[in-house]
């Protein structure tokens, strides 16, 4: 499967503890992005990547939020500190730009639950 | 800002019955239209978009128009089936960065 691929599916952890996601897209998008869903509601924008730079991030995404994506490749999305309110699924994106509109291909999307 | 208006849920109708699920848009510029579904318990996945005025997507049986005067993107199906129960998300893009700003869902219940 060549799809985009995110781990783990679903991480349960204690208030404080600090969480890391992994997002694999598909091989040669050079654009990546992170959204965030919670229940009930659509994908909110979180940052996005062009190669290995971090182009544009919400201010959604607060201090303890950090991503990366070091070679232009993966990505992680680091949590540090979580609090309830972090609790939602995190989806992340990819797409190739100048082709087919840049369509964005989405990941199942890692669930957390705070504690 | 951007933002993306969505009718609320749920939709309920029998199958082969005719869907309307309304979208409306604020957006500066000329942003791409999307209509993402998300299956039970698995991933966004792109059911149609429209790039430009007038453009009609469609896939799967579903259509939605580009209204540029209306600000609209209304998804219709002729005739449900009970495989088409799922959340219907509506979206814009971002000519620059292409993020997306989506509506806050619409769930299809389709009964046979």
């Amino acid at each position: 499967d060549t799809g985009v691929s995110q781990n783990p599916r679903h991480k349960i952890t204690k208030r404080g503890q600090n969480v890391t996601f992994r997002c694999d897209p598909i091989s040669e998008h050079n654009r990546l992005y992170w959204y965030r869903q919670t229940l009930g509601q659509g994908p909110e924008f979180l940052t996005y990547f062009q190669n290995e730079a971090q182009l544009e991030k919400s201010r959604l995404l607060s201090d303890r939020f950090s991503a990366e994506r070091p070679k232009g490749s993966f990505s992680t999305l680091e949590i540090q500190r979580t609090e309830q309110g972090d609790s939602a699924m995190y989806l992340c994106a990819s797409s190739l730009t100048g082709v087919n509109y840049n369509e964005q291909f989405f990941g199942p999307g890692t669930r957390l639950t705070v504690l | 800002g951007n933002s993306v208006t969505q009718m609320e849920g749920p939709v309920t109708l029998s199958e082969e019955a005719f869907l309307t699920i309304n979208c409306t848009y604020t957006a500066t510029g000329y942003p791409s239209l999307f209509w993402y579904v998300q299956y039970p318990g698995e991933g966004l996945q792109l059911l149609l978009k429209a790039t430009k005025a007038d453009d009609k997507g469609s896939n799967k049986g579903f259509e939605a128009t580009y209204r540029k005067e209306t600000t609209s993107f209304h998804l219709e199906k002729g005739s449900v089936q009970v495989s088409d129960s799922a959340v219907y998300f509506c979206a814009l893009s971002d000519h620059n960065t292409d993020k997306l700003i989506f509506g806050t869902g619409t769930r299809l219940q389709v009964f046979p």
